[in-house]
């Protein structure tokens, strides 16, 4: 399973937009990139998951170069309501994503501040 | 249409003392999985249970067991509780279609405090 590194926090203010990168320079071949965001207490939530280029949702932009050894998820003018923790995984979809055969592997994430 | 649904949301055990917490998946759900979350630590994966059977487990003392039911709703039991099993206990339900985008969703959570 491909191991994946993030800043430990960052620190943002209300209308910037913000951009967390992940490092996975062991990803394979069928592995896809989920991000998860997690409010104190709560679950983690599902965000954007993606393989290659650009993918974008109502929520965020997931950006994967084409050596997919990195990416980006990019949260366009965040709101003090941003505040939380942002889990990037990775992984093949069908052995690793809690569905038909697997489970998520989670590390610590990173801890973003937004600030009025 | 309700989502995950943990009970109970919080809960106090002494030190050997026994615990069952319990999950009911989304609707539509037939996979449920348990985490275990420190304070400030990522979600552990604890095992996760398909057609009544723990498929798979992670890397957790046999302390921790589980089970589901035919209706897909599932519990955690832990025994001999210790400190250090004091965390947030997530359930977190999928779909077996093998579908490419299965995503994982999580309720909220049981806080469970040893004393």
């Amino acid at each position: 399973l491909a191991k994946t590194t993030q800043p430990i926090s960052m620190d943002s203010y209300e209308g910037q937009e913000v951009n967390i990168t992940c490092s996975h320079n062991n990803i394979a071949t069928n592995d896809y990139i989920t991000w998860y965001q997690q409010f104190p207490s709560q679950g983690p939530r599902f965000i954007i998951q993606g393989y290659k280029t650009k993918v974008t949702n109502e929520v965020a932009s997931l950006f994967i170069p084409a050596d997919r050894k990195s990416s980006t998820l990019s949260l366009p003018r965040v709101s003090l309501s941003d505040t939380a923790v942002y889990y990037c995984l990775v992984g093949d979809p069908l052995m690793n994503y809690g569905g038909s055969q697997g489970n998520l592997i989670f590390g610590k994430g990173t801890k973003l501040s937004v600030k009025p | 249409d309700a989502g995950v649904t943990q009970s109970p949301t919080h809960l106090i055990k002494t030190r050997g003392q026994q615990v069952t917490l319990r999950c009911s998946p989304k609707s539509g759900h037939d996979t449920v999985s348990w985490y275990q979350q420190a304070l400030g630590q990522g979600p552990q994966f604890i095992f996760q249970y398909y057609e009544e059977e723990e498929r798979q487990r992670g890397n957790f003392p046999d302390r921790f067991s589980g089970h589901q039911f035919p209706n897909y709703s599932s519990e955690l039991n832990v025994n001999a509780l210790l400190l250090g099993d004091s965390a947030l206990y997530l359930c977190a339900s999928s779909s077996n279609s093998g579908r490419m985008n299965t995503e994982a969703f999580f309720g909220q959570g049981t806080r469970l405090t040893v004393v």
